[in-house]
């Protein structure tokens, strides 16, 4: 079955950038996402993109998807100490309700 | 994006009791889903719950030990039975918008088994 792999951490200074990886092997995925998620609390949809796109950009979000080599990643720019979180990549493929998470990458942003 | 709301966010049981977690959605939704969350894991799916039919369950979860209520379009339940520690979780209600193709999750219910 679909399997997706994030790094488990990361740690970046304050008005650094940061960048999530993701990797997945089902080359059928048609929608991939990012989520947020603080602690106590549910998972918030960051951002999406399609599989025919290269690149999404959002505010100070960047997503870049490489469909031959099956990786996702997620650029945060001027990361402040809010951004501190656990990311999960998701995907799905078109008309299986079937959402296929990673194992989320808690990232901690050093004031 | 959707308004779920989803309570309790957390409660501590005993073991043997079980713990009833609703979902009420803000819109008619068709699809709602209940993910299971274990310490510093990533999401599972339990099961897919339609209105009017019987929930669907994933591999590994039995509708005696999670039955699921879905009465009408906007509200779910999910009861977690016969509580054990390894019950102990964040459980998630989410619905899918079709026309969007996106996942909402509600605050989730931090589940304590003592």
């Amino acid at each position: 079955g679909e399997d997706v792999e994030q790094s488990l951490f990361l740690s970046v200074r304050e008005g650094d950038s940061s960048v999530i990886n993701c990797t997945y092997t089902d080359s059928s995925s048609t929608y991939l996402y990012w989520y947020k998620q603080e602690p106590g609390a549910g998972l918030q949809l960051l951002t999406y993109i399609f599989s025919n796109m290269d690149m999404k950009q959002d505010q100070r979000l960047t997503v870049l998807l490489n469909k031959k080599d099956k990786h996702l990643s997620l650029r945060i720019a001027d990361t402040q100490t809010g951004d501190s979180a656990i990311y999960f990549c998701a995907v799905t493929t078109s008309g299986t309700y079937k959402y296929i998470f990673g194992t989320g990458t808690r990232l901690k942003v050093l004031a | 994006s959707a308004v779920i709301s989803q309570k309790p966010s957390r409660d501590i049981c005993q073991r043997g009791t079980s713990l009833t977690i609703q979902c009420q959605v803000d819109s008619q939704v068709t699809m709602m889903f209940w993910y299971r969350q274990q310490p510093g894991q990533s999401l599972t799916l339990i099961a897919t719950a339609n209105q009017g039919s019987e929930a669907t369950y994933e591999s590994g979860f039995v509708i005696d030990k999670f039955p699921i209520s879905r009465p009408n379009l906007t509200f779910s339940t999910l009861t977690v039975s016969n509580l054990s520690p390894e019950d102990s979780s964040i459980y998630l209600c989410s619905v899918e918008y079709r026309e969007k193709e996106k996942l909402f999750f509600g605050s989730g219910t931090q589940l304590s088994v003592l």
